[in-house]
C-alpha cells in the first residue's frame, strides 16, 4: 500500500517552461512534505521542504504548493534549465519527526528538452 | 567537506555470502538510516539509529543488521546474501528526527547478488 504517490514515472519540458511535479499522499498524519533530487549514480539531494501550516513554500526557482484537503502537493520549478533534468522524489514524515524516517514515492524522471 | 561516505561503490555477492556495507558521517549527526532502492521504485527504509547504542527496525528489515557504537558510523550487515537484496542501498543521517530536519545522502552502494 503505497502511502506516497507519484503517478508519472516520466516528464518531459522545454527549457525555460514550467516543470510542474506532482505527488499524492493516502495517510492524513503525515505533517512534513520534502522533495529530493538525484542524478544518476548519486544519491538524493535535499531540494525543498513544505510543513502542512504552510501551502506554499518558495526557494528561487522552485516551489512547492501543498493542499491538504486533496492531499496532494505540486514542486514547480521555473524558468527549467537543463541541469534540472533528473528524478525527483516526494517524500513525508509523520509526527514524531523523522526519526523513524522518510516514505518516498517511487520518483519521477524530469527531462528537460532544449 | 565529506558528508555521508558509503563504501563501497559497487558489489557482486554470491548467494550465501555476507558482507558489510559502511557508512560513515563527520556531521555529528545523531540520526542515521538505511534505505534500500529496487528499479523504479521510491527508497524503503531499512533500519534507523537515534542515537550511538541504539538502533530499530524500519520498512524491511529482513535479512539485515546494523549496529551503532558510535556516533559516526552506521555499518549494515548482510549475512546470507539473496537475489532479492540485489538494490542499490543509500544510508542517511540528519540532525535530529524532528519536522523540518531533512536528510543527507551518500553516494550509494550497489549491491547485485548472484
Amino acid at each position: 500500500d503505497q502511502q506516497v504517490k507519484q503517478n508519472s514515472p516520466s516528464l518531459s519540458v522545454q527549457e525555460g517552461r514550467i516543470s510542474i511535479l506532482n505527488c499524492d499522499y493516502t495517510n492524513s498524519m503525515f505533517d512534513y512534505f520534502l522533495w529530493y533530487k538525484k542524478y544518476p549514480a548519486e544519491g538524493p539531494t535535499f531540494l525543498i521542504s513544505i510543513s502542512s501550516i504552510k501551502d506554499k513554500n518558495e526557494d528561487g526557482r522552485f516551489t512547492v504548493f501543498l493542499n491538504k484537503s486533496a492531499k496532494h502537493l505540486s514542486l514547480h520549478i521555473v524558468p527549467s534549465q537543463p541541469g534540472d533534468s533528473a528524478v525527483y522524489f516526494c517524500a513525508a514524515s509523520a509526527p514524531g519527526g523523522g526519526a523513524d524516517g522518510l516514505t518516498f514515492g517511487k520518483g519521477t524522471h524530469l527531462i528537460i528538452q532544449p | 567537506n565529506a558528508g555521508v561516505t558509503q563504501t563501497p561503490k559497487f558489489r557482486i555477492l554470491k548467494i550465501g555470502q555476507s558482507m558489510t556495507l559502511q557508512c560513515t558521517q563527520d556531521m555529528n549527526h545523531n540520526y542515521m538510516y538505511w534505505y534500500r532502492q529496487d528499479p523504479g521504485m521510491g527508497l524503503k527504509l531499512i533500519y534507523y539509529s537515534v542515537g550511538a547504542g541504539i538502533t530499530d527496525k524500519g520498512e524491511v528489515p529482513n535479512g539485515y543488521n546494523v549496529s551503532r557504537s558510535t556516533t559516526e558510523d552506521f555499518p549494515l550487515r548482510l549475512e546470507l546474501a539473496a537475489p532479492s537484496q540485489t538494490s542499490v542501498y543509500f544510508c542517511a543521517s540528519s540532525y535530529s528526527g524532528g519536522l523540518g530536519t531533512e536528510a543527507f545522502f551518500g553516494q550509494g552502494t550497489r549491491l547485485t547478488v548472484v
